[in-house]
C-alpha cells in the first residue's frame, strides 16, 4: 500500500497571509507529483504538477518538492477567500503494479477568513 | 470542447437493484478511473483500465463491475452486492506517462 500523508488541518489563514501545505510520501521511486483543489461538492482540479527538486511557481501557488526527504508542498501567496477548499496531494506509482495508478492524500482543508 | 462528461448527475438506488454510471471522455486519453469519496473522506480507488478491452481492481473493487470496449468509455456498475452504495462517484482519464488525471463533476448515488 503506497501511503500518501497530508496534515489533516483544518488549516484557517487570514486573507493576504501565506499558506502552507504539507505531503510526505512513502515510494522514494516515485516520480510525479500533483497539488489538486477541491471545493465543497465538487470533482477535483488540477493546480499543480512537479516533477524536479525545487520551486515550481504558477501565479499564487508555489509547489515544492524535495524527493531525498520524500516531501511536497504547497505554498499560497496572498491567499484569498476563495481558495477556501480542501487541497488533495497526489503521487503517481512509478513501479510495477503501481504504474498508472495516482496516490491521493486524504487532503487539508483550508479556510481563508476575510 | 474537450473533456470528462458523467451521468447522471444524481443516481437512487433501490434495494437489490444494480445501476449504470457513465463515463465519457473525448481527450483520446488512454487511461481512465473510478474513484468513491465519502463524506470527509478521500478518494478510494474501484478500477481503472490502461487500454481498451483490459481493466485492474482497486482498492475496493467489491460490489461494482466495470466494462471498457471503447477508448472513451468506462461505465460502472453498482451492484446489489454493494450494501453502503452511498457516496459521490468520481471518473478521471490521464493521457500515460507523466501526465496527471483529470476529474469529471461526479455522480452522487443514493439508497432509496
Amino acid at each position: 500500500q503506497k501511503e500518501v500523508e497530508q496534515n489533516s488541518g483544518p488549516l484557517s489563514v487570514p486573507e493576504g497571509a501565506i499558506a502552507s501545505l504539507n505531503c510526505t510520501y512513502s515510494d522514494r521511486v516515485s516520480q510525479s507529483f500533483f497539488w489538486y483543489r477541491q471545493y465543497s461538492g465538487k470533482s477535483p482540479e488540477l493546480i499543480m504538477s512537479i516533477y524536479s527538486n525545487g520551486d515550481k511557481e504558477d501565479g499564487r501557488f508555489t509547489a515544492q518538492l524535495n524527493k531525498a526527504s520524500q516531501y511536497v508542498s504547497l505554498l499560497i501567496r496572498d491567499s484569498q477567500p476563495s481558495d477556501s477548499a480542501t487541497y488533495l496531494c497526489a503521487v503517481k506509482g512509478d513501479r510495477g503494479s503501481t504504474l498508472g495508478r495516482l496516490y491521493f492524500g486524504r487532503g487539508t482543508q483550508l479556510t481563508v477568513w476575510p | 470542447d474537450g473533456g470528462i462528461t458523467q451521468s447522471p448527475k444524481y443516481l437512487f438506488r433501490k434495494e437489490g437493484q444494480n445501476v449504470t454510471l457513465s463515463c465519457e471522455q473525448n481527450l483520446n486519453h488512454d487511461a481512465m478511473y473510478w474513484y468513491r469519496q465519502d463524506p470527509g473522506q478521500g478518494l478510494r480507488l474501484i478500477y481503472y483500465s490502461q487500454i481498451v478491452n483490459d481493466f485492474q481492481k482497486g482498492d475496493i473493487a467489491e460490489g461494482y463491475s466495470v466494462s471498457r470496449e471503447k477508448k472513451e468509455s468506462f461505465p460502472l456498475t453498482v451492484t446489489s452486492a454493494q450494501k453502503n452504495p452511498t457516496a459521490f462517484y468520481l471518473c478521471a482519464s490521464r493521457q500515460g506517462g507523466n501526465q496527471p488525471q483529470h476529474f469529471g463533476d461526479g455522480t452522487r448515488l443514493s439508497i432509496l
